[in-house]
């Protein structure tokens, strides 16, 4: 099964508190891509972050960092001091063969991010 | 600047009346998607295509139809026989099709399609 799982629907934090929000995946292939997009209440998915199966290096960039644990099937996502502008609903997803040999993206449900002033 | 424009941004409709929803892109990608998004729910591929003349169908494509006559424009039909049109639909781009599994896609900011 190829599928990706974010158990936490909704998370509610304070303003400068830290944040993770994790992502589990399964997936029949040996190469693969993961990416984290955010969506924003204006409807539009902005891409954050992508990583492929080879590259389980951490990464930070500013205040946002990724957890890559291929061992575990795990792409977590963590804000540090999160900020009101951060809320926002996150999705992980996870690249796919296809039937015709294309990709696609298979898409978690989201998790929704409340940051509270 | 380069993007992807869709519009409407919100459209309803009345049961049993077909409806299409714009897609746009300047972005000379070849590669553009339609996904629907409900409530509580990742985004759903409705249908693909990977160059101009050709598309196909995704995990939920009953219910729609598309047409790609331009490299630019990717319309979605909602038809009368889609069951439970009501959702956030999403068109989105990338490059390349072959390329695809690992091009972050461009999203358009997605039509609400309220059918009452």
């Amino acid at each position: 099964a190829q599928k990706v799982t974010q158990a936490q629907t909704e998370i509610s934090v304070v303003e400068k508190e830290d944040v993770t929000l994790d992502c589990v995946y399964e997936t029949r292939d040996t190469t693969y891509y993961l990416f984290w997009y955010k969506q924003p209440p204006s409807g539009e998915l902005v891409f954050l972050i992508r990583r492929n199966s080879f590259d389980e290096q951490n990464e930070i960039s500013g205040r946002y960092s990724w957890n890559f644990q291929k061992s575990t099937s795990s792409f977590n996502f963590t804000i540090t001091a999160s900020q009101v502008v951060d809320s926002a609903v996150y999705f992980c997803a996870l690249s796919a063969t296809w039937m015709d040999s294309s990709y696609k993206l298979i898409f978690g449900s989201g998790t929704r991010l409340l940051v509270r002033p | 600047d380069g993007g992807i424009t869709q519009s409407p941004k919100y459209l309803f409709r009345k049961e049993g009346q077909n409806v299409t929803l714009s897609c746009e892109q300047n972005l000379n990608h070849d590669a553009m998607y339609w996904y629907r998004q409900d409530p509580g729910q990742g985004l759903r591929l409705i249908y693909y295509s990977q160059i101009v003349n050709d598309f196909q169908k995704g995990d939920i494509a009953e219910g729609y139809s598309v047409s790609r006559e331009k490299k630019e424009s990717f319309p979605l039909t909602v038809t009368s026989a889609q069951k439970n049109p009501t959702a956030f639909y999403l068109c989105a781009s990338t490059p390349t099709g072959a390329s695809s599994y690992n091009s972050p896609l461009h999203f358009g900011n997605g039509t609400r399609l309220t059918v009452t």
